[in-house]
């Protein structure tokens, strides 16, 4: 299958700080990637869609002047924690469908997850 | 807006025994189903899933899923478990819309734990 890598693994940051996550399709070209966040014990939520060369498309509820998106090309997406808090600490975990072999049927595959931690 | 509901959020069983987990689904359009799961420190993993067709599809690791349309569910089976099985198991839907963009969204996941 194809493969969704993000970098780093974990990311210890201060408060206040910025910290960017990155999210490359490896081996694919995505037009779209997901971007969700997983708490502890809890299922992932789906923050922002990703669209290369536009604007993200963010779910209720999720600030977009807080979690920056960019999806500056066909294989890479990232996601800037801006001014991160205690609160924002989490993992976040990116997806990519490989829309142009697959179609609109086709599986997410996705990265293996940031854990951030902001102390 | 769809919604996922996983029934059990935690499983125990023995080695051998039968599994199955139980996944409804809210929304009034077609869906793509989904089971994924995640091994203890590793990424999500794609066991199987639904787009169109036979209802009953089979995964990876003898997983199997049957879809039930006027359910609404999505469940999933094995017929006989193994300690490595045990890992947190989510059901995830998407909306078959135009374009196919849509993100998924999961249920709250079930943790099995498989006993020796």
């Amino acid at each position: 299958g194809a493969v969704v890598s993000q970098h780093p693994s974990w990311v210890i940051c201060k408060s206040g700080t910025s910290v960017k996550i990155e999210c490359r399709s490896l081996d694919f070209q995505a037009t779209t990637m997901f971007w969700y966040r997983q708490f502890p014990k809890q299922s992932l939520m789906l923050m922002a869609t990703s669209n290369e060369g536009s604007k993200a498309t963010y779910e209720q509820g999720v600030e977009k002047d807080k979690f920056l998106i960019n999806h500056a090309s066909l294989t890479l997406s990232t996601l800037t924690v801006t001014s991160a808090h205690p609160e924002d600490s989490s993992f976040y975990i990116c997806s990519a469908r490989d829309y142009i072999k697959g179609g609109t049927d086709t599986e997410a595959f996705f990265g293996q997850g940031t854990r951030l931690t902001v102390v | 807006a769809q919604s996922v509901s996983q029934h059990n959020h935690h499983v125990i069983l023995s080695e051998a025994a039968s599994l199955e987990l139980g996944c409804n689904y809210s929304y009034g359009g077609t869906v793509n189903l989904f089971w994924y799961v995640q091994y203890p420190g590793q990424h999500l993993q794609l066991l199987l899933k639904y787009f169109s067709g036979d209802p009953l599809v089979k995964g990876i690791k003898g997983f199997e899923a049957e879809f039930i349309k006027s359910k609404f569910s999505f469940n999933l089976r094995k017929p006989s478990v193994q300690w490595s099985d045990t890992a947190e198991y989510f059901c995830a839907v998407n909306a078959r819309s135009g374009g196919g963009a849509d993100g998924l969204t999961f249920g709250k996941g079930t943790h099995l734990i498989i006993q020796p």
